[in-house]
């Protein structure tokens, strides 16, 4: 079962910062938090991932809270190409490398 | 990153009938995974395979239906195998890379 919870469906406006929220209240210590986009009829795309400090890359930013329970991926400026299915996920350090996707948000950029 | 190319992308299929799907990777790599989307549905895990060894199943997924192949580090197959309007689904080929797992495009199997 996925370890995380997401809102099922988010609007944004383009251009603006798009903030997607996602709870994972049982992570364990040796467990990152990852970020895939699945846009129509195409494989996921890895975007970001991160243990406990917040991380940012081209795509991206990943800010994760203290208690680790709770993440936010934010897409700084949204175009309409960021419209697409996000999905969080836990994925151990060490052990089994697969990845077990929940439903995830599903994210419109409006023009 | 990995590229990772699948054959076919799509296909409509009769009932009963088998459909192996290939994933080729331009890398070698130790795990291969094996994932399938059903219509508006999210990603479910089918199996692991790793070479070497025989295929690592997901609860509700056997190696009867889906058998599983890998040859070397770079090819893997997967069977549907005496398929069912049920099998229509999207399948993917997943692979870990320099730490990251990345997906191939998927395989659109429609089963009439």
């Amino acid at each position: 079962d996925a370890k995380t919870t997401q809102p099922t469906s988010m609007d944004c406006a383009e251009g603006r910062a798009a903030n997607l929220p996602c709870n994972h209240s049982t992570i364990s210590g040796n467990e990152y938090v990852y970020w895939y986009r699945q846009i129509h009829s195409q494989g996921p795309q890895y975007i970001i991932h991160g243990l406990k400090n917040n991380e940012t890359n081209e795509m991206a930013s990943l800010i994760i809270t203290e208690d680790r329970k709770s993440s936010t991926l934010i897409l700084p400026h949204a175009t309409l190409r960021d419209t697409a299915v996000y999905y969080c996920i836990v994925r151990e350090v060490q052990g089994a490398q697969k990845l077990v996707f929940g439903q995830g948000t599903r994210l419109t950029i409006n023009p | 990153s990995a590229v990772i190319s699948q054959k076919p992308s799509r296909d409509i299929c009769q009932r009963g009938t088998s459909l192996t799907i290939q994933c080729q990777v331009d890398s070698q790599v130790t795990m291969m995974f094996w994932y399938r989307q059903q219509p508006g549905q999210s990603l479910t895990l089918i199996a692991t395979a790793n070479q070497g060894s025989e295929a690592t199943y997901e609860s509700g997924f056997v190696i009867d239906k889906f058998p599983i192949s890998r040859p070397n580090l770079t090819f893997s197959t997967l069977t549907v195998s005496n398929m069912s309007p049920e099998d229509s689904s999207i399948y993917l080929c997943s692979v870990r890379s320099t730490g990251e797992l990345f997906f191939g495009e998927g395989s659109r199997l429609t089963v009439l």
